[in-house]
Formats: C-alpha cells, structure tokens, sequence
C-alpha cells in the first residue's frame, strides 16, 4: 500500500530564509502533486510533477521530483508572510495525500 | 465557470441519519474523488470514479457509498451517520491526463 510522508509537519521561518519541505512515498510512481491549503479553505494546485527529474518554478517555489529515491521536494526561496499556508503532496494517479506541513512566516 | 460545486457547506447530523453530499463539475472531467480532511492527517481518499458507471473503493470507504450516472455529478452517500464521520470532504474532479485537479470548496459534517 501507498504510504506518502512530508516532513517536517510544522515549520517556522523568518521572513527571507530559505528552507526545503521533503515528500517520501514508499512505491513506484511518476506523478506527484503539490498542493496548497489557507485555513478553512479549500485546495490549490501548485505542481504536477510527472517524470523523474521534473522541475518546476513558480515565484517563490520550486519543486522536484526524484523518482529513483522516491522523493520530492518543494523549495521555499526569500519567504513572505503571505507564503503562510498547509502544503501538501500527493502521489500517484488517485493522489494519496500525505499529512501536510503547516508554514508560518514570521516577520 | 463553476468548476466544481459542492453542496451543502455545512451540515449537522445526529447518530444514525443518512444524507447525500452532492458534487458536481462543468469541465466535462472523466475522474472524480471523494476526500475527507481529519486533523493532521491530510486528505484521505473515501471513493473515485473513473467514468460515468464506474466507480472504485479507496483507503477508507466504509460506511460511504457513491454512484456515476453522468459525466458531471459524484454524489456521496452516508447511509448511517456515526460521530467518526465529522470532517470536512471535498470533491475533486480531473482530466484524463491526471494533470491538475480541481477541488469543490467543501463540506463540513458533524455528527452529534
């Protein structure tokens, strides 16, 4: 069975510092799916990510995906407080979710 | 352009009722999905549906049932509401290239 997990699950960063939010899933798949969640809102798409060694930018994050290691990442550069949300990804094609990381920007 | 609707936004149910989240989408999308959002467990998928007539199981769907008679609605069935069901679900629906996925803007469900 598809297990996916991110960490970290809670994450506090200062305004401008960079920082990284990990996605392991634990079987073979080439579609990967990052999300964004305000509070009490619904889901944004972010990425698609759909082959080993894709890599998307859009403002301030980039994601990638490493099918090999069964990995993706999502890169937060010079963050803003607007930046504050619940990240998610999902993996595969009936998008199993992992548990999601809650980002604060503090200025 | 609606994209996804789901209805209601809110609802309270007591023990043992049964009620139907409705969901429906405009983009003419193949895949729909039921979702419910627990609390630091991310979203977990209840059922899907790859066509109209064609629907699947997935990692919690008990006490669920759905249905695919068209294109454009995936209601979702709670035949016996029970306490553990209050979350909030969402409806998802995509194109047959699994690319993005568009979400409905929720229904928060509790059960007393």
């Amino acid at each position: 069975e598809l297990k996916v997990e991110q960490n970290p699950l809670f994450l506090s960063m200062q305004e401008g510092k960079n920082y990284t939010i990990y996605c392991n899933y634990s079987t073979t798949s080439d579609r990967l799916y990052w999300y964004r969640q305000d509070p009490g809102k619904s889901l944004e798409s972010l990425f698609v990510l759909l082959s080993n060694g894709a890599v998307k930018q859009e403002g301030r994050l980039m994601a990638s995906l490493d099918t090999k290691a069964r990995l993706s990442t999502l890169h937060i550069t010079a963050a803003v407080h607007d930046l504050s949300a619940t990240y998610f990804c999902a993996v595969d094609n009936d998008m199993r979710f992992g548990a999601g990381t809650r980002l604060t920007v503090k200025p | 352009n609606a994209g996804v609707t789901q209805t209601p936004k809110f609802q309270v149910l007591k023990t043992g009722q049964s009620m139907t989240l409705q969901c429906a989408q405009d983009m003419n999308h193949e895949y729909m999905s039921w979702y419910r959002q627990d609390p630091g467990m991310g979203l977990r998928l209840i059922h899907y549906s790859v066509g109209a007539g064609i629907t699947d199981q997935g990692e919690v769907p008990n006490g669920y049932n759905v249905s695919r008679s068209t294109t454009e609605d995936f209601p979702l069935r709670l035949l016996s509401a029970a306490p553990s069901q209050t979350s909030v679900y969402f409806c998802a629906s995509r194109d047959t290239g699994f690319r993005v996925a568009f979400f409905g803007q929720g229904t928060r469900l509790t059960v007393v």
